[in-house]
């Protein structure tokens, strides 16, 4: 099945810092989706963006479909952005619809 | 988006009871309803998926006899874990699927 890769990892930031969250896929996608999970476990929806550039106060995000990747910015970070952030995709040749998630990204700002 | 509840928030029993977490898509006719499991520190994973009227299908390496989904009506969606034992401890949360995905607010489940 497909594979969704998100780096880094871990990510501590200053507040007021800018950041660039990455995640690639290994096969074509019909659906992608970036979420902010708070600490209560609740998934935020950021971004609908199987391709193009979109852009949502300090956040935005772009997908290249035709290079597999998905980029998520964010900036002037603030505490209240920490939390774990997820890229999520649908590949209908693979899944039933469900989305694919990959394994987040920790994002930590300090005050 | 679609508007998606869920009962309870968390919950706590004791090894061997069952636990029934309810989902609701409010203002979306869901004819399916997918159900993801998140242990601790790890990503979500599809566990099954519910069809309205039909069968449920299940993830390989996930006991249908274990998690029994129920899919009604177009509104909502029940998984219940049964006998549950300390490793079912997880964080159980749903979506009703479609082009742009929302998640219900997610259910706890700790086993003690």
């Amino acid at each position: 099945g497909i594979q969704v890769e998100q780096s880094p990892p871990d990510l501590i930031l200053q507040e007021g810092a800018n950041s660039t969250l990455r995640c690639n896929f290994s096969d074509s996608v019909n659906n992608l989706q970036w979420f902010h999970q708070n600490p209560w476990g609740q998934l935020i929806n950021l971004f609908y963006i199987p391709s193009g550039t979109k852009q949502n106060g300090r956040l935005s995000a772009t997908t290249v479909a035709t290079e597999r990747y998905s980029l998520l910015y964010i900036s002037s970070s603030q505490t209240t952005d920490s939390g774990v952030y997820f890229c999520a995709v649908v590949n209908y040749g693979g899944s039933q619809g469900n989305l694919i998630f990959g394994k987040g990204t920790k994002l930590s700002v300090k005050p | 988006g679609a508007v998606v509840s869920q009962h309870p928030s968390w919950v706590i029993c004791k090894s061997g009871t069952s636990v029934k977490i309810e989902c609701r898509s409010l203002d979306f006719q869901a004819t399916t309803m997918f159900w993801y499991r998140q242990f601790p520190k790890q990503s979500l994973m599809l566990m099954a998926t519910s069809n309205e009227g039909s069968k449920a299908t299940y993830e390989q390496g996930v006991e249908k006899d274990k998690f029994l989904i129920n899919h009604a009506s177009l509104t909502l969606s029940t998984l219940t874990v049964t006998s549950a034992h300390p490793e079912d401890s997880s964080f159980y949360i749903c979506s009703p699927g479609g082009n742009e995905q929302f998640f219900g607010p997610g259910t706890r489940l700790t086993v003690l």
